[in-house]
C-alpha cells in the first residue's frame, strides 16, 4: 500500500479562485481526517469522516470551506473563494476503526496570492 | 473539552545533551496520549503512545495524571532527532485526535 495519497502536492493560486484538494485514504480504513498546519496554530483538525459520513466539521473555518467523501477511497476539500490567509499545508490522514494511530499523507502546500 | 498544550514552540539542544519536550493536557476522562513526529520532508508519523509503554529511538514518555502531563524525554539527543514534535490526545470514545501546537526541536552538533 502506498499509504495515504494526496494531490496536488503544491498549489499556487490567486485570491478568489476555487481550490480543490484530493485525498485517497489507506484501503480498509474507516476514518478520514483533514488537517491544516500553520506556523501560528500548528495542526488543526478541520473535519473528519467515519464510513464516508462527516462526523465533526466544527474545525472548518467558514462557509468557504467544504469537504466531501463520495466513497471509501476518495475525499475532497474545497475552498471557494480562496483567500491569502488560507495559505497553509493541508494534511489528510486515515485510520482504522480498531486502531488509534492515524496515517498521514504527504500534505498539500497551498499558497494563495 | 479536550486540549493539548506544548509550551515551547522552539527547543534547541546540543548533541549528547538530555532533551525534554513538554506536553500538558486537559481532559475530563481517561485520555490516550501520543507523540507524533515530522522529520524534514517526511510525513507526520506516530512516534509512541502511552499505552504501549515503549521506547522508540531512545525516546520515552510517561503519563502523569496528577500533573496532566505527557512529557517526551531522551537522555542523549542526536542530530537526527531534529524534527517537529506534536503531542496528541484522544478520548476513548472515538478516533479524533487533538494535537498540540508542536515543538520544533533542533539538535546542534
Amino acid at each position: 500500500d502506498a499509504g495515504v495519497i494526496q494531490s496536488p502536492r503544491h498549489e499556487v493560486t490567486e485570491m478568489g479562485q476555487e481550490v480543490t484538494l484530493r485525498c485517497k485514504p489507506i484501503s480498509g480504513h474507516d476514518y478520514l481526517f483533514w488537517y491544516r498546519q500553520t506556523m501560528m496554530r500548528g495542526l488543526e483538525l478541520l473535519i473528519y469522516f467515519n464510513n464516508n459520513v462527516p462526523i465533526d466539521d466544527s474545525g472548518m473555518p467558514e462557509d468557504r470551506f467544504s469537504a466531501k467523501m463520495p466513497n471509501a477511497s476518495f475525499s475532497t476539500l474545497k475552498i471557494q473563494p480562496s483567500e491569502p490567509r488560507d495559505s497553509a499545508v493541508y494534511f489528510c490522514a486515515s485510520s482504522s476503526t480498531s486502531g488509534l494511530e492515524q496515517f498521514f499523507g504527504p500534505g498539500t502546500r497551498l499558497t494563495v496570492l | 473539552a479536550q486540549r493539548v498544550t506544548q509550551p515551547e514552540k522552539l527547543l534547541s539542544v546540543f548533541k549528547g545533551a538530555p532533551v525534554e519536550l513538554k506536553c500538558n493536557y486537559s481532559y475530563s476522562g481517561s485520555p490516550e496520549l501520543f507523540w507524533y513526529v515530522q522529520y524534514s520532508r517526511q510525513r507526520l508519523q506516530l512516534l509512541l503512545r502511552h499505552i504501549s509503554r515503549e521506547s522508540i529511538k531512545g525516546f520515552t514518555a510517561d503519563l502523569n495524571k496528577g500533573e496532566t502531563s505527557f512529557h517526551l524525554k531522551k537522555p542523549f539527543a542526536q542530530e537526527e532527532d531534529s524534527a517537529m514534535y506534536y503531542c496528541a490526545l484522544s478520548g476513548p470514545s472515538g478516533s479524533r485526535l487533538t494535537f498540540g501546537e508542536g515543538t520544533q526541536l533542533t539538535v546542534n552538533p
